[in-house]
């Protein structure tokens, strides 16, 4: 049972433009969310991350949203660079952090110049 | 470098086989988790010691196990070696007594082949 999913493997994104990545959960149980990015042959960085009892957080370029009554979070880099091409996954916690990370299958970003 | 130390890097056996991988988490980190990662898939956590206690199993299959040693590094026996164990193995570390609260740090990971 895939607790949480992100359903596009892949996404091609303008430089300069916005990167929307999804992530879904079926679990209610969770209430913590991360978001890690990944290059190859590099373990994976946490990026940001966000409580249950908050709707967005915001660093730098990079702001997660998360909607609870649809148990949806996404990620928005914006303005989206070449660096920011790697895996991001997305990672969900239950009792605020004290349980293991549950992680989606990852989607790669690409950023075209 | 993240401050986790995976050995080896790349490994490469045969089936039926048995291999250790060792991983050595941040300074000061407490918590150890093992993550699997096959092709096309996600991080499958595997398992979570805890100042040398287990603390969570996850989908662990009976053929692997792991230890925590008081030096606090970790291993991770896999034998019985099968083509589908080959993966990308991860090490990861935390600071709070096992909460992912500030996030895992991740190792770069040990790639396992079985042929």
């Amino acid at each position: 049972d895939q607790q949480v999913k992100q359903n596009s493997p892949s996404l091609s994104v303008q430089e300069g433009r916005i990167s929307i990545l999804n992530c879904d959960y079926t679990n209610s149980m969770f209430d913590y969310f991360l978001w890690y990015k990944k290059y190859p042959a590099e373990g994976p960085t946490f990026l940001i991350s966000i409580s249950s009892i908050k709707d967005k957080n915001e660093d730098g370029r990079f702001t997660v949203f998360l909607n609870k009554s649809a148990k949806h979070l996404s990620l928005h880099i914006v303005p989206s660079q070449p660096g920011d091409s790697a895996v991001y996954f997305c990672a969900a916690s239950a009792n605020q952090g004290a349980q293991k990370l549950v992680f989606g299958q990852g989607t790669r970003l690409t950023i075209n110049p | 470098d993240s401050g986790v130390t995976q050995t080896p890097k790349h490994l490469i056996t045969a089936t039926g086989q048995r291999v250790t991988l060792r991983c050595s988490p941040r300074s000061g980190d407490l918590s150890v988790y093992w993550y699997q990662q096959s092709l096309d898939q996600g991080l499958q956590f595997l398992i979570q010691y805890y100042n040398g206690e287990e603390r969570a199993k996850g989908n662990i299959l009976e053929r692997f196990s792991a230890q925590q040693f008081p030096d606090l590094h970790s291993e991770l026996n896999l034998s019985s070696l099968e083509l589908g164990d080959s993966a990308l193995y991860f090490c990861a570390s935390s600071e709070q007594g096992g909460q992912a609260i500030y996030g895992y740090t991740f190792g770069s990971g040990t790639r396992l082949t079985v042929v």
